[in-house]
């Protein structure tokens, strides 16, 4: 079955430390990607997609991420986390025709001052 | 860029009613609808995917039933849920997918609705 993991349920660091949030995704073939950001009581904010291409996708906010064929995985970077950036993220992922997004459950980001 | 607008965005109803909650595409025309359904501290679900001028279809384990979905037009979908009960309190999240050849098709995602049934 198809399914979007983010092993990770909680992460905390220190503001202007550095962030990767995981994500791992089981398809067929390889899903479109993205990663998306909540606020509590909010919907869901685009930080970036991967379709294809170049690997390592830029986004918003300072975001980034690289698609790794080999280990399955969507992972979200940030060089210095600001305390604005605390919110829950999801990584979530569809395929070509079907446009029904499966999100992963989500990582809860807590940034210490 | 393109806006996709829930209302309302924060209901209280009494069990057994319904509530109906709209969700609008402001500046695009969305061939496709869906609904998600988020419990606190959970991910979303897809509950149902709703195509312009056909019937829903629904995620296994939705009942059709009670979370009727219409899309009547290329910009509103709506979502009732019939004889709501506590247990359907949770937070409803529409997307909207852009009428464009996929993947350029993106999909936004509405605000949200907070649905609390006492």
């Amino acid at each position: 079955a198809q399914s979007v993991t983010q092993p990770d349920i909680h992460i905390t660091v220190s503001e202007g430390a550095s962030l990767e949030l995981r994500c791992n995704y089981s398809y067929g073939a390889t899903p479109y990607l993205f990663w998306y950001v909540q606020s509590p009581g909010q919907g869901l904010q685009l930080l970036l997609k991967y379709f294809s291409g170049d690997t390592l996708v830029q986004g918003i906010k300072g975001f980034e991420a690289e698609f790794k064929r080999s280990q399955s995985s969507f992972n979200l970077r940030k060089p210095s986390v600001h305390w604005s950036d605390a919110a829950e993220y999801f990584c979530a992922a569809y395929t070509s025709g079907t446009y029904k997004y499966i999100f992963g459950t989500g990582t809860r980001l807590k940034v210490l001052a | 860029g393109a806006v996709v607008s829930q209302h309302p965005s924060r209901v209280i109803c009494k069990s057994g009613t319904s509530v109906k909650i709209e969700c609008r595409s402001l500046d695009f025309q969305a061939t496709t609808m869906f609904w998600y359904r988020q419990f606190p501290k959970q991910s979303l679900m897809l509950m149902a995917t709703s195509n312009e001028g056909s019937k829903a279809t629904y995620e296994q384990g939705v009942e059709k039933d009670k979370f009727l979905i219409n899309h009547a037009s290329l910009t509103l979908s709506t979502l009732t849920v019939t004889s709501a009960h506590p247990e359907d309190s949770s937070f409803y999240i529409c997307s909207a997918r852009e009428k464009k050849a996929e993947p350029r098709g993106r999909q936004y995602f509405g605000p949200g609705t907070r649905l609390t049934v006492l």
